[in-house]
């Protein structure tokens, strides 16, 4: 069983339009929970931590619904460079992280 | 952020060499670091963690005897792929933990090339 389950799009959004990628996890245990971005041929870069009451930074919220096991990005007025792959993780204690295919985005002009 | 850096940045190889990549925490000791290798529109797959002084942990299916890792040191670990293949041409990335945190970090990945 996957530890995490995304649509793995691709999501075509023109330039200023607002998106949001959903995510599952399996590990009820689970204990902290972050978003990735991840640029084609590049590492992950930690876009965010996703917090118990729902966090905030700039354009970007998170979400998170323990009961339902889920989890959320909002990307409000996106801008071409956040075209990437979104990974979203479900991380117990101080095992590794475990990654998903993630879920494309493409930002039109 | 914390800092993680890997050389070589890339690396083409012929078939039966092997191939030792750098993985170094530079602002922060990692007493734990990962590495993994993601194949073209793949996830990134988790291969092992090592821990500083002491053997690594390899996920199920990968060989140990061909991917030889060595964590000497609180800010280096290194893993070679020895005898490489085709087959193991691959994007592996490093990544480190900071002394008593859950963040991890990323390097910069190594592109491997066997030809």
């Amino acid at each position: 069983r996957k530890e995490v389950e995304q649509d793995p799009g691709p999501f075509n959004v023109p330039e200023g339009a607002t998106v949001a990628f959903n995510c599952t996890y399996s590990n009820s245990a689970s204990q902290s929970f972050f978003w990735y971005r991840q640029d084609c041929r590049k590492e992950p870069k930690l876009l965010m931590s996703v917090y118990s009451s729902g966090n905030e930074d700039g354009r970007f919220t998170a979400q998170l619904n323990r009961a339902s096991q889920y989890i959320s990005l909002l990307i409000r007025d996106s801008k071409l460079s956040d075209s990437a792959t979104y990974l979203c993780v479900a991380n117990s204690g101080n095992t590794p992280l475990v990654f998903g295919k993630g879920t494309r985005l493409s930002v039109i002009a | 952020g914390a800092v993680v850096s890997q050389h070589p940045s890339w690396v083409i190889c012929k078939s039966g060499t092997s191939v030792k990549i750098e993985c170094r925490s530079l602002d922060f000791q990692a007493t734990t670091m990962f590495w993994y290798r993601q194949f073209p529109k793949q996830s990134l797959m988790l291969m092992a963690t090592s821990n500083e002084g002491s053997k690594a942990t390899y996920e199920q299916g990968v060989e140990k005897d061909k991917f030889l890792i060595n964590h000497a040191s609180l800010t280096l670990s290194t893993l070679t792929v020895t005898s490489a293949h085709p087959e193991d041409s691959s994007f592996y990335i490093c990544s480190a933990r900071d002394l008593g945190k859950e963040t991890q970090y990323f390097g910069p990945g190594t592109r491997l090339l066997v030809l």
